[in-house]
């Protein structure tokens, strides 16, 4: 069975630290991972897409990480501000061909504090 | 235009009524979906439209009847939902199917839905 599990579920840090988000997925086998950024009571919006062949990513203050053999993923937010304060979900597509079918994670609640 | 809009932001219904959620998108995108997200839950994926056809239907009841007019319009039917169907609807769109690396979804704001 596909799945992606998020770690931590929940997480509180001070703003202008640094953070990291972990992501393992079960998916297989595998096509791509994203990273989305979905603000309390609006649609996830994407950070990054990453595929089998790239190991690092970044997107501003984002990077994202991808260990296609261990399945593992991570999202790294650098001198984190008080708008990244949201949920961040980690989608993974499996590659079975030209349907679109993807496994989200559970998500992982950031909140920065002044 | 990289937007995906819904409409309308806010639905509350009884559970006799029926309503229609719309999705509007201008990026030539081909494959169309509604997911259905519960708080502090991941989205669930409901169907997918690809060229204006239904490809998916992840055994979502028949309360739940999706429709694409056309290539960028997306509407979801409401009829005698139940106050479990309360949550947030929310609508994306995606440029190809086949294509990997361009597979990105972009995803509206949502519409709230409450049941009565």
């Amino acid at each position: 069975k596909n799945q992606v599990e998020q770690s931590p579920q929940s997480l509180i840090i001070l703003e202008g630290k640094n953070c990291t988000l972990q992501c393992n997925y079960t998916v297989s086998p595998f096509s791509n991972l994203r990273w989305y950024k979905q603000d309390t009571g609006r649609g996830p919006v994407s950070l990054t897409i990453m595929t089998f062949s790239e190991n690092t990513k970044s997107n501003g203050r984002y990077t994202a990480t991808l260990d296609a053999d261990t399945k593992q993923s991570s999202l790294h937010i650098t001198a984190s501000q008080l708008s990244d304060s949201a949920s961040y979900i980690c989608v993974v597509r499996g590659n079975s061909g030209g349907y679109q079918k993807v496994t989200f994670g559970t998500g992982t609640k950031l909140q920065v504090i002044p | 235009d990289t937007e995906v809009t819904q409409t309308p932001k806010h639905l509350v219904m009884g559970m006799t009524n029926k309503k229609s959620l719309k999705c509007e998108q201008h990026m030539g995108h081909r494959a169309m979906y509604w997911y259905k997200q519960k708080a502090k839950k991941p989205p669930e994926l409901m169907f997918v439209y690809s060229y204006e056809k239904l490809s998916i239907n992840e055994s979502v009841p028949s309360r739940f009847s999706p429709e694409c007019p056309n290539s960028s319009l997306l509407n979801l039917h409401l009829h005698a939902l139940q106050p479990e169907d309360s949550a947030l609807y929310l609508c994306a769109s995606s440029p190809y199917q086949g294509s990997i690396a361009k597979n990105i979804q972009y995803f509206g704001a949502g519409t709230r839905l409450s049941v009565l």
